[in-house]
């Protein structure tokens, strides 16, 4: 199985930062990246398909980047309510596996 | 709008199945994967397999002498068996869509999540 490992585990930002997170894959996957953004208590939520493409009602401040093994989820301009942990997968062959995940907290 | 309703026992005995269901509402099955994935607490997600919409499968390795997906197209219904289950099966487990877009998929919707727990 393709293994997906995530930096960092966690960080924390102020609202208006920055926020970037690595996903880097045991072995080429093309584009087939998501990204998933989960809240307490909630299920993920799809942000990002294909690496790049921006799912239909994400805010703009959410980007993806990368191709092959290395890839990013750019969050500008940090808002309350992105406080939350993500994921990255790759659907480039089965089984679908999940990074470990990257919790965003509040500095 | 999609909506993935889910439902199933809550808690179970070491050696007992997992039934879990997934209705869909406000779609169809025809052009998606219909997927279960799960969440032990304060962990990460694992994927567990997923059925299409002829009912052909394809299961996690790491899962598949125990599980068996399947749907009902008349109810619009996919669900979830794992049997011989143990405490290591005691997660959250969702249901979700998976979309194909120019040969590119994606989880876009999910069910709220069922809380299974196995313990004797």
């Amino acid at each position: 199985a393709i293994q997906m490992t995530q930096s960092p585990s966690s960080l924390a930002a102020s609202v208006g930062d920055r926020v970037t997170i690595t996903c880097r894959a045991s072995q080429a996957i093309r584009n087939d990246l998501g990204w998933y953004q989960q809240k307490p208590g909630k299920a993920p939520k799809l942000l990002i398909f294909a690496a790049v493409s921006l799912e239909s009602g994400v805010p703009s401040r959410f980007s993806g980047s990368g191709s092959g093994t290395a890839f990013t989820l750019t969050i500008s301009n940090l808002q309350p309510e992105d406080f939350a942990t993500y994921y990255c997968l790759q659907d480039y062959n089965y089984p679908w596996t999940f990074g470990q995940g990257t919790k965003v907290e509040i500095k | 709008q999609v909506q993935l309703q889910q439902w199933g026992a809550g808690l179970l005995k070491p050696s007992e199945t997992l039934s879990l269901t997934c209705d869909v509402s406000g779609g169809s099955f025809s052009g998606y994967r219909w997927n279960w994935i799960r969440q032990p607490p304060g962990q990460g997600l694992e994927w567990i397999g997923e059925v299409n919409h002829s009912g052909s499968t394809t299961y996690n390795p790491s899962l598949k002498s125990r599980v068996t997906i399947s749907l009902d197209t008349s109810k619009i219904q996919f669900s979830l068996r794992l049997t011989s289950v143990t405490a290591a099966d005691t997660a959250v487990y969702y249901c979700a869509r998976m979309k194909t877009v120019y040969a590119r998929d994606a989880f876009d919707f999910w069910g709220q999540g069922t809380m299974v727990t196995v313990s004797s």
